[in-house]
């Protein structure tokens, strides 16, 4: 069946610029996460999904940093004013439920920013 | 909040050789511990992963321990081939997500 995928690949924007990056999880997957990889680092957790509760927002690293998910499928994550710090891969990942599933991962957005 | 910690950063093996990648956690709260591989430039994905009520899981070369009273756990990857070299990531879930280590990046040497 078809796997998490991301769009677009790859992104260049200007610096102050808003960027969205888009995720289509596994169907039938109720969990998403949203993370971030800079360049040779590790997995930078930003935002998690879970059905219909409230996001855990904890990982944003800032307010210009916002996502959402509709229908419990699609999620969008939104970076307002983009700075030269946010270039990285944004990956997403989705499971069948929380935290004890296995996570599969897209294939990532790779943003970059001058 | 949960602490993953993953060593050593980098390792370097000769083909053929075992490598071992260990990974400590701080909440016992933690009872899923998955491994990634992540070859450069592609996504993660899942290699092995074991759960709180065994101390060993194994998948032809590659086997996973876990220490629940150490509260350590740790891949091993025996007769090394140059196609394992990649970025390993651990991780465990204090809480309805994964905690991910920082990474080892493996190379082996043909």
């Amino acid at each position: 069946g078809a796997g998490v995928s991301q769009s677009p690949s790859n992104k260049v924007t200007e610096k102050g610029k808003d960027v969205e990056l888009r995720c289509d999880p596994i169907s039938g997957h109720t969990a998403l996460y949203w993370y971030r990889q800079s360049l040779g680092q590790g997995l930078e957790f930003l935002i998690y999904f879970q059905g219909n509760s409230a996001p855990d927002k904890s990982g944003l690293p800032s307010d210009r940093f916002s996502a959402e998910r509709t229908g419990g499928s699609v999620s969008t994550l939104t970076i307002q004013r983009t700075q030269q710090e946010d270039s990285a891969v944004y990956l997403c990942a989705s499971s069948l439920g929380g935290g004890f599933e296995t996570q599969y991962f897209g294939p990532g957005t790779r943003l970059l920013v001058l | 909040g949960e602490n993953v910690e993953q060593h050593p950063s980098t390792l370097s093996v000769q083909e053929g050789d075992s490598a071992v990648i260990k990974c400590t956690y701080s909440d016992s709260a933690s009872n899923y511990f998955p491994w990634y591989k992540q070859e450069l430039g592609k996504r993660p994905q899942l290699i092995i992963d074991i759960r709180s009520n065994v101390g060993e899981k194994k998948d032809q070369r590659i086997a996973v321990t876990l220490n629940k009273t150490a509260k350590h756990f740790s891949l091993h990857i025996t007769e090394t081939q140059p196609e394992d070299s990649a970025v390993y990531f651990c991780a465990a879930n204090p809480t309805d997500k994964l905690i991910f280590g920082t990474g080892t990046r493996l190379q082996v040497f043909p």
